[in-house]
C-alpha cells in the first residue's frame, strides 16, 4: 500500500541553526500538506500546495520557514533559524481529491 | 463552540472493555476521519468515512450526517489501543480538527 514519507524521523538541532525536512506524498496526490503539532496539542495547517503552487500559507511564520515543490511531487519546509518554540511534530500529508487526507510518519524536531 | 466536538475527553477502561469515543460537527463536510496517534508518535489515518458504517479488525466507525455525529468503537480493547483518538472533519481540502480523546486501556 502506497505511503507518504518523511525523513528524517527525528531531528535535534541547536537555536539558530538551519534545519530541513523532506516529504514525498503518495504518486499521483495533488494537494500536499505541512502540519506543524506541538506536543499536546491539535495539528496545525502550515502550507498546502495544490501541484507546485502555495493554496494556502496564511500560518507560515514567513520570517524564518519557506516551504515549496518544485516539480510538485515531494516537497521541502525550512526553518532557519530554528528557535527553542519550533520543537513539535511536523507532519506531511497528500490527497488525491477532496476530502482526503493521508499522513505520513512525520519528523519529530528538537531545538536545544 | 468549537466546530467538532469530541467526548469523552478522556477515557480509562480495562482491557476487553467495549470502547465508545464520539464526534459532533456543527458545519457541512464532504468526509469525516478518525486518526490515532501514540505518544510521541505520528498520525495513523484509521477511518475516512462520508456515510454508513466502517470496520477494521476490532475497529468500527460509524457515521449519521443528518445528525452530524460519528462513533468509533474498539471492541475487545488492549492495552496497545491506548492512543490518542482524533475526529477530524473534512471541509473542501482543509481538515476541522477535534480536541482528541486519550484512551488509556489497562490491563
Amino acid at each position: 500500500e502506497a505511503e507518504v514519507a518523511q525523513s528524517p524521523r527525528y531531528k535535534i538541532t541547536e537555536k539558530s541553526q538551519a534545519v530541513a525536512f523532506w516529504c514525498d506524498p503518495i504518486s499521483g496526490h495533488a494537494t500536499l500538506y505541512w502540519y506543524r503539532q506541538i506536543l499536546g496539542q491539535g495539528p496545525e495547517l502550515l502550507v498546502q500546495f495544490q501541484d507546485e503552487s502555495v493554496v494556502d500559507d496564511s500560518q507560515l511564520p514567513k520570517d524564518r520557514f519557506s516551504a515549496e515543490r518544485l516539480k510538485g511531487v515531494d516537497s521541502t519546509l525550512k526553518i532557519q533559524p530554528a528557535e527553542l518554540g519550533d520543537s513539535a511534530m511536523y507532519l506531511c500529508a497528500s490527497s488525491p481529491e477532496v476530502g482526503e487526507q493521508y499522513f505520513g510518519p512525520g519528523t519529530r524536531l528538537t531545538v536545544t | 463552540k468549537n466546530e467538532v466536538e469530541q467526548s469523552p475527553q478522556n477515557l480509562t477502561a480495562q482491557e476487553g472493555e467495549f470502547i465508545t469515543i464520539n464526534c459532533s460537527y456543527s458545519v457541512g463536510i464532504s468526509a469525516l476521519h478518525w486518526l490515532q496517534q501514540h505518544p510521541g508518535g505520528g498520525i495513523v489515518s484509521l477511518f475516512m468515512l462520508s456515510s454508513g458504517k466502517k470496520k477494521h479488525g476490532r475497529l468500527i466507525a460509524t457515521i449519521n450526517i443528518q445528525e452530524k455525529h460519528s462513533s468509533l468503537h474498539i471492541t475487545a480493547s488492549h492495552p496497545r489501543d491506548s492512543a490518542v483518538y482524533i475526529c477530524a472533519v473534512a471541509r473542501g481540502y482543509q481538515l476541522i480538527w477535534g480536541a482528541g480523546t486519550k484512551l488509556i486501556i489497562k490491563p
